[in-house]
């Protein structure tokens, strides 16, 4: 299957600052990418997703920049705040041939601590 | 709307056993999935359903069945279960890019653990 991983397993930022979680993914034929936030205890939440036609997409605090001639992701949260503390997953969809099925690929993710 | 429901939140199992983790979701939503995810891994599917009537294998199928009872509900079921399937399970589903998207909404996850 297609493997979607992640640079680095742990990332601790101070309270305010900004934080940068990459992904790498491997599938030139994926069209469409995600990023979920997982608490303890918790199943995981959609943040924010990109198209494959996009480079840069923005929401609130939170931007996922997508360069498809390295085949990487990133997800950029302003002014991180202790309750951006969690397990943060990227993932990929890449449907069967001819499928419009929503099949996503998780890397395993990276644990953000936010130290106040 | 409670969006995705599972039940068991919890469950032990001894080796051998059989149980059935419930899912339903109240989104209209076509598609369902089951995942597990293991200590400092993402989550692996293990079946999914594309919609209601089709079933059809993820990554780690092995020692599991499911059940597409209808559009709401998504069983995932172990015949006989083993210390290998002590993991956290995920229901999710999906308008499956008929909405503009394909992202996925994820119950709270069932812990079982099979000793």
């Amino acid at each position: 299957g297609e493997s979607v991983g992640l640079h680095l397993p742990t990332l601790s930022v101070q309270e305010g600052d900004n934080s940068i979680i990459n992904c790498a993914y491997s599938n030139s034929a994926s069209d469409y990418f995600i990023w979920y936030k997982q608490e303890s205890g918790k199943g995981p939440q959609f943040i924010i997703d990109i198209r494959s036609n996009m480079d840069k997409r923005q929401g609130q605090r939170v931007t996922v920049l997508l360069n498809k001639t390295v085949k990487h992701l990133s997800l950029q949260i302003a002014a991180t705040q202790p309750g951006d503390s969690a397990v943060y997953f990227c993932a990929e969809n890449n449907p069967p041939r001819g499928s419009t099925l929503g099949r996503l690929y998780f890397g395993r993710g990276t644990q953000l601590t936010v130290w106040p | 709307n409670a969006g995705v429901t599972q039940t068991p939140k919890f469950q032990v199992l001894k080796t051998g056993q059989s149980m059935t983790l419930q899912c339903a979701q109240d989104m209209n939503h076509n598609s369902m999935y089951w995942y597990r995810q293991d200590p400092g891994m993402g989550l692996r599917l293990i079946y999914y359903s594309a919609s209601e009537g089709t079933t059809d294998k993820g990554e780690v199928p092995n020692g599991y069945n499911v059940s597409r009872l209808n559009k709401r509900e998504f069983s995932l079921r172990l015949e006989s279960a083993a210390p290998s399937q002590t993991s956290v399970y995920f229901c999710a589903s999906s308008a499956a890019g008929t909405s503009g998207g394909y992202e996925q909404f994820f119950g709270p996850g069932t812990r079982l653990t099979v000793l």
